[in-house]
């Protein structure tokens, strides 16, 4: 059984420099979020893509951030420029079409920025 | 905008000793709460989802409920691998899931 798979589990890079972070969902799963999560808090829900299409996307993500589903299949997201405050985990969850609502996610990407 | 607060944010717990996680919301229109159980380092886990007021589930140890304006999971004689944190989710739209901050549970044996 093969659930959500994101990479790299761990960077480490300088500010100002770029990330990417790949996500490839589950195989039957058309719906893929983006959620970001610091140290002792809740997920915050940061984009969501329906196939390739992408139908929403936080005030939290800024013009530093893109993320592209370009087959409908895996994700990436993107921050150029990186901040401290870009120092978080990056969730990765999908859905199936016809679900009852919840998500199933990844083991995450830790990013830390020095 | 969906708010969802949970309490305590930290609970201790002897082995066997149950317990209750609270998970308060404010939704426009519930379609659906969701609990998570999230170890260190990982992404959460689903638990259980409740739709409507008065319904229970059960898995184990764990039984999550749901009133209009709160859920609780019980906890029932909980052991060490119970430790966890454990996150509540609202659903008001066709997709989006608003989180609470989670309640860190701490088994001892």
């Amino acid at each position: 059984d093969t659930g959500v798979s994101q990479n790299p589990r761990h960077k480490i890079t300088k500010r100002g420099q770029n990330v990417t972070f790949r996500c490839d969902p589950i195989s039957e799963h058309n719906r893929l979020y983006w959620y970001r999560q610091t140290l002792g808090q809740g997920p915050e829900f940061l984009t969501y893509f329906q196939n390739e299409a992408q139908l929403e996307k936080s005030r939290l993500l800024s013009d530093r951030f893109s993320a592209e589903r370009p087959k409908g299949s895996f994700s990436t997201l993107e921050i150029q420029r990186t901040e401290q405050g870009d120092s978080a985990m990056y969730l990765c969850a999908s859905s199936p079409p016809m679900g009852a609502g919840e998500l199933f996610f990844g083991e995450g990407s830790r990013l830390t920025v020095l | 905008e969906d708010q969802v607060t949970q309490s305590p944010e930290a609970l201790r717990l002897q082995e066997g000793e149950s317990s209750s996680l609270n998970c308060s919301y404010t939704v426009s229109g519930l379609r659906g709460l969701f609990w998570y159980r999230q170890d260190p380092g990982k992404g959460p886990e689903f638990l259980f989802t409740l739709y409507s007021a008065g319904e229970e589930k059960e898995k184990e140890r764990l039984k999550a409920t749901l009133t209009k304006k709160e859920s609780f999971l019980h906890i029932t004689a909980p052991k060490p691998e119970d430790s966890a944190t454990y996150l509540c989710a609202v659903r008001s739209n066709d997709y989006k899931l608003s989180f609470g901050a989670g309640t860190t549970v701490t088994v001892r044996a």
